[in-house]
């Protein structure tokens, strides 16, 4: 067990729709990362918030938004979903904002029909 | 940009036998290196890293060497078990965005 939380661990939703996915970071840990694995794109880093403020960007859609929150938990925002937006999305977190090690949650399992 | 590029799978092995899972890097500076694993159902485990050059990360019996000029960080280990059937990835940090930059993933499969 990492320390990580996701919720929900399954979502299936229809195309159009908008969800939210949510994490818990570590206990002390500052720094959240999301992540998109999906089978033709593999791990792609999506955005990292520091302490509330959005620290670096990846490869996130105009759609995809995200935020993390004064008790330090984040939301990743998917909108307009679309079949190719089915993926596991993971959150990392880490003590701080440079490369220290990050500790991943077990995944939200998002499937869009 | 930064890229990992591992070898292909999936890699079937017998229990006992000796394991190494080819990754290469391209990098400007000099990031570190990392090897997550992944076992069924669950998210990225830490397995071992290297921070510099000739660097020896280990864990669990496994091993990789930061090669600088060779730009790789293959990861080893003597004797597999049936355990240690799992998704590996190597990674490197890109120091410039603060991220990890990851391999496509290599499944193992120990057969006992």
């Amino acid at each position: 067990d990492s320390g990580v939380t996701q919720t929900p661990k399954h979502l299936i939703t229809a195309t159009g729709q908008r969800v939210t996915l949510r994490c818990s970071p570590r206990s002390g840990d500052l720094s959240v990362y999301w992540y998109q694995q999906s089978l033709d794109q593999g791990l792609q880093f999506l955005i990292q918030y520091y302490n509330g403020e959005e620290r670096a960007k990846g490869n996130i859609l105009e759609r995809f938004s995200a935020q993390q929150f004064p008790d330090l938990h984040s939301e990743l925002n998917l909108s307009s979903l679309e079949l190719g937006d089915s993926a596991l999305y993971f959150c990392a977190s880490s003590v701080d904002a440079g490369l220290n090690e990050q500790f991943f949650g077990p995944g939200t399992r998002l499937t869009v029909l | 940009g930064n890229s990992v590029t591992q070898m292909e799978g999936p890699v079937t092995l017998s229990e006992e036998a000796f394991l190494t899972i080819n990754c290469t890097y391209t990098a400007t500076g000099y990031p570190s290196l990392f090897w997550y694993v992944q076992y069924p159902g669950e998210g990225l485990q830490l397995l071992l890293k290297a921070t510099k050059a000739d660097d020896k990360g280990s864990n669990k019996g496994f091993e990789a060497t930061y090669r600088k000029e060779t730009t790789s960080f293959h990861l080893e280990k003597g004797s597999v078990q049936v355990s240690d059937s799992a998704v590996y990835f190597c990674a490197l940090s890109d120091q410039g965005a603060q991220k990890l930059v990851f391999g496509q993933g290599t499944r193992l499969t120990i057969n006992p």
